[in-house]
């Protein structure tokens, strides 16, 4: 059974500050990741995909892979109070999601 | 920009009834996908369509569901006999299979009530 993993939350940071969102993934073999941002009632919007080991930044947003730890994180600089949403970390296609991090954001 | 497009946006109907929602993919992807979300849970893939004809499905794509394209735009998903465990979001998405990532675009949803 392919797993992804998320801590719930809610993870709250006051404005301004670095959020740190985690997942991990069960299938070894998984080769692609994304990041979704969901708003209370909406569809999953994408904000990264991640292909390769290292870091891939865009803008305020920087997603991390480590494929040996089977982990994939996202950290979102200069928070705002608009990116108060939950974020789900997806696997592979067809995706395979978390349950998603609840993050809010403090102003 | 191009998006994905689902009807209804909100569908109620009665236990034992049959239900089609409606997609219209991004115009030149050929991958599409359904996805469903019951309140409060993860999202769930429920089956991809490619070259006219199911590509992969989960155990929740059981009988009671099919897809279909009518024609060139449109992207159904029909689920046969509703129960009330098929309340849930309803996501459809599709994915350009010229692009060299997998990424998927979802719509807007179609909220399924089945009383």
């Amino acid at each position: 059974q392919k797993e992804v993993e998320q801590n719930s939350g809610p993870l709250s940071v006051p404005e301004g500050a670095i959020a740190s969102l985690n997942c991990t993934y069960s299938d070894r073999v998984s080769q692609s990741f994304f990041w979704y941002r969901q708003y209370s009632g909406k569809s999953p919007e994408l904000i990264m995909s991640i292909y390769s080991n290292g870091d891939k930044e865009d803008g305020r947003f920087t997603a991390q892979l480590n494929k040996a730890s089977q982990y994939v994180s996202l950290l979102i600089r200069d928070s705002q109070p608009s990116d108060s949403a939950t974020y789900l970390c997806a696997v592979n296609t067809p995706l395979v999601f978390g349950k998603g991090t609840r993050l809010s954001v403090i102003a | 920009e191009p998006e994905v497009t689902q009807t209804p946006s909100h569908q109620v109907t009665q236990m034992g009834q049959e239900v089609i929602l409606r997609c219209v993919p991004i115009s030149n992807h050929l991958y599409f996908y359904w996805y469903r979300q019951i309140l409060g849970q993860k999202v769930e893939f429920l089956v991809s369509f490619y070259n006219n004809e199911i590509s992969e499905k989960s155990e929740i794509f059981d009988d009671q569901f099919s897809v279909e394209r009518p024609d060139g735009s449109n992207f159904t998903l029909k689920i046969r006999s509703t129960k009330l465990e098929d309340s849930a979001m309803y996501f459809c998405a599709s994915e350009d299979a010229q692009s060299s990532t997998d990424t998927q675009y979802f719509g807007p949803g179609t909220r399924l009530t089945v009383l």
